[in-house]
């Protein structure tokens, strides 16, 4: 049972528009969700993470909105940047709990020139 | 951010031996570190949480006879291969975190161990 999911292995934009990555779970007691960027080799790193007691977080280019009645976050990078190119694996825990972090299986964002 | 740091990066290794992965949180005292396991396409899989001085918990399916994890202080977890076979050929991550209470988990930059 897969608890977050990221519906779309892959997503292309052009340089200087907005990327919206997506990202659905089930389990609701999931109350801190994170976003991190993955290039091919490398440890994901963190980008940005919202608390389910907020509905946006925003740092720079980057900005989570988190819909909890349709358990729903979203990613959007704008201006969206070549170097942006890399996987985006969004994750979930229960703060408290298990501390499990739980990864969906990654958007593949690629930004074209 | 938190620096954790993981060693070696690359490593090729003959069927049957045993690798040793570490993974250092270099300014911050991880209470919890977690070990990730990627194969192609997919997800991170984890495979093990440690709590520094205790038994580490390991996730379904994966053997802890063969991946043996240690987590002896609070800046250092150790994830060996044992026996290792190509099928064991893979991406390992491990990520730390803080105390309860610290909500961002900080990652290692992998390691790509190759068993032929």
């Amino acid at each position: 049972d897969q608890q977050v999911k990221q519906n779309s292995p892959s997503l292309s934009v052009q340089e200087g528009r907005i990327s919206i990555l997506n990202c659905d779970y089930t389990n609701s007691m999931f109350d801190y969700f994170l976003w991190y960027k993955k290039y091919p080799a490398e440890g994901p790193t963190f980008l940005i993470s919202i608390s389910s007691i907020k509905d946006k977080n925003e740092d720079g280019r980057f900005t989570v909105f988190l819909n909890k009645s349709a358990k729903h976050l979203s990613l959007h990078i704008v201006p969206s940047q070549p170097g942006d190119s890399a996987v985006y694996f969004c994750a979930a825990f229960v703060q408290g709990g298990s501390e499990k972090l739980v990864f969906g299986k990654g958007t593949k964002l690629t930004v074209n020139p | 951010g938190a620096v954790v740091s993981q060693h070696p990066s690359r490593v090729i290794c003959k069927s049957g031996t045993s690798v040793k992965i570490e993974c250092r949180s270099l300014d911050f005292q991880a209470t919890t570190m977690f070990w990730y396991r990627q194969f192609p396409k997919k997800s991170l899989m984890l495979m093990a949480t440690s709590n520094e001085g205790s038994k580490a918990t390991y996730e379904q399916g994966v053997e802890k006879d063969k991946f043996l994890i240690n987590h002896a202080s609070l800046t250092l977890s150790t994830l060996t291969v044992t026996s290792a076979h190509p099928e064991d050929s893979s991406f390992y991550i491990c990520s730390a975190r803080g105390g309860r209470g610290e909500t961002e988990a900080f990652f290692g930059q992998g390691t790509r161990l190759t068993v032929v």
